[in-house]
């Protein structure tokens, strides 16, 4: 089973338009958990924390579901510029603690005029 | 706004050929990272080091692959003898607090480096 798995689209949608996004994990132990936005041959870039008790940044919500390891992000009002991959990550802990992000395979969000 | 920055942006090489990827972290942070992405695959942890060393590394971090911070800016990855599958994208991160709070474990990357082997 994948650490991190996730639907990897394309998801098309119309300007305006509500999408959202799932993931699961396979670690029962993982401790945080981040959704990042990769454009097309970029870096990927921290987009939002996920908390416990879900959270929203502007158009942005996060939501975490520890007990079925299920992680999601809701996009209200897609704009154009939403278009990217959406990388789902999570920290798991080992022996020395580092931190180490582990990325799921991303989901690909296209949102058309 | 202080951001993390890798050179060459691509570097293409002949296999077998020793490569050294370069990075220069956040001034302030303390944990750095690498990791890889092959084209149309995932984003794959290598190596992360912390107080001059590595802390973690993954399997595929094998004796071909080093890391060195040679001094108190740049920190760098080494391939010793480069093969086809090394080709991908290389990120540099760093974050500048310790593990505990979710905010503060944010990993910041820089642009990239895109190595081709042929």
């Amino acid at each position: 089973r994948k650490e991190v798995e996730q639907d990897p689209g394309p998801f098309n949608v119309p300007e305006g338009a509500t999408v959202a996004f799932n993931c699961t994990y396979s670690n029962s132990a993982s401790q945080s958990f981040f959704w990042y936005r990769q454009d097309c041959r970029k870096e990927p870039k921290l987009l939002m924390s996920v908390y416990s008790s879900g959270n929203e940044d502007g158009r942005f919500t996060a939501q975490l579901n520890r007990a079925s390891q299920y992680i999601s992000l809701l996009i209200r009002d897609s704009k154009l510029s939403d278009s990217a991959t959406y990388l789902c990550v999570v920290t798991t802990p080992s022996g020395s603690n580092t931190g180490k992000l582990i990325f799921g395979q991303g989901t690909t969000l296209q949102v058309k005029p | 706004e202080p951001e993390v920055t890798q050179t060459p942006s691509h570097q293409v090489t002949q296999m077998g050929q020793e490569v050294i990827l370069r990075c220069v972290p956040i001034s302030n942070h303390l944990y750095f990272y690498w990791y890889r992405q092959i084209l149309g695959q995932k984003v794959e942890f290598l190596v992360s080091f912390y107080n001059n060393e590595i802390s973690e590394k993954s399997e595929i971090f094998d004796d071909q692959f080093s890391v060195e911070r040679p001094d108190g800016s740049n920190f760098t990855l080494k391939i010793r003898s480069t093969k086809l599958e090394d080709s991908a994208m290389y990120f540099c991160a760093s974050r500048d607090k310790r593990v505990g709070s979710a905010a503060r474990n944010e990993q910041f990357f820089g642009p990239g480096t895109r190595l081709t082997v042929l």
